[in-house]
């Protein structure tokens, strides 16, 4: 079975600095996304970014970058010049290719100070 | 663009009492629909899914249920509430031919007293 892994509990990081998330999955699989979460203390869950596993490109969307280092099945989460809103619950999440099912971590506190 | 609507947005129900949440999706057609609860803390827990009308699949043995009756629309049920149910109940979809990424609603705050 896939599990993911986010090692860090809670981090916090001052306003315009930049902060990196860890998480670590294991799979046997070869095809397979990577996904990381925000929710916010509204909770809706929002779409960060995603990785294709047979990208080696790293995905980035506007401030946020990932580091996916396949054969150490490590996915971080960078995130550059921190707002506050960046304050929120960050869930790094696997599915295998073909699946309906994300398996999620058990997420980063983040909190961004001023 | 798609949205995806959830409600209501907080509910208040005494332990035995019947439940329906609904979840509605616009702006796509025949999308994957999923519902999970988030109990507080905690990270996510798949509890039933659906590629399609009147398929559903159950991850979790509970005394919940989750019904598609038109393509668009999910709704999770319960006959009889139990204190284990509160909690964060989220509605996802994805699409039909992009089934790997989904998107979550507001969610729905349950708390059964």
């Amino acid at each position: 079975a896939q599990t993911v892994t986010q090692s860090q509990p809670e981090m916090s990081v001052q306003e315009a600095e930049t902060v990196t998330l860890s998480c670590t999955y294991d799979t046997s699989e070869s095809n397979y996304y990577l996904f990381w979460y925000k929710q916010p203390p509204s909770r809706q869950m929002i779409l960060v970014i995603r990785q294709e596993a047979y990208k080696q490109q790293n995905a980035t969307e506007n401030r946020f970058s990932v580091n996916f280092q396949k054969a150490a099945k490590s996915f971080s989460l960078k995130i550059s010049d921190s707002q506050l809103g960046d304050t929120a619950m960050y869930f790094c999440a696997f599915t295998k290719g073909g699946s309906e099912k994300l398996v999620f971590g058990k997420g980063t506190k983040l909190t961004v100070n001023p | 663009s798609q949205t995806i609507h959830q409600w209501p947005a907080t509910l208040v129900q005494p332990v035995g009492s019947p439940l329906s949440l609904e979840c509605t999706v616009e702006g796509t057609s025949n999308p994957n629909l999923y519902w999970y609860r988030q109990a507080a803390g905690r990270g996510l827990q798949l509890l039933f899914y659906s590629v399609g009308i009147g398929q559903i699949s159950s991850e979790v043995p509970q005394n919940l249920s989750a019904s598609r009756p038109q393509d668009r629309q999910f709704i999770l049920s319960s006959k009889k509430l139990l204190l284990s149910d509160s909690g964060f109940y989220l509605c996802a979809w994805s699409p039909w031919d992009r089934w790997e990424t989904q998107y979550f609603g507001p969610g729905t705050r349950l708390l059964v007293l």
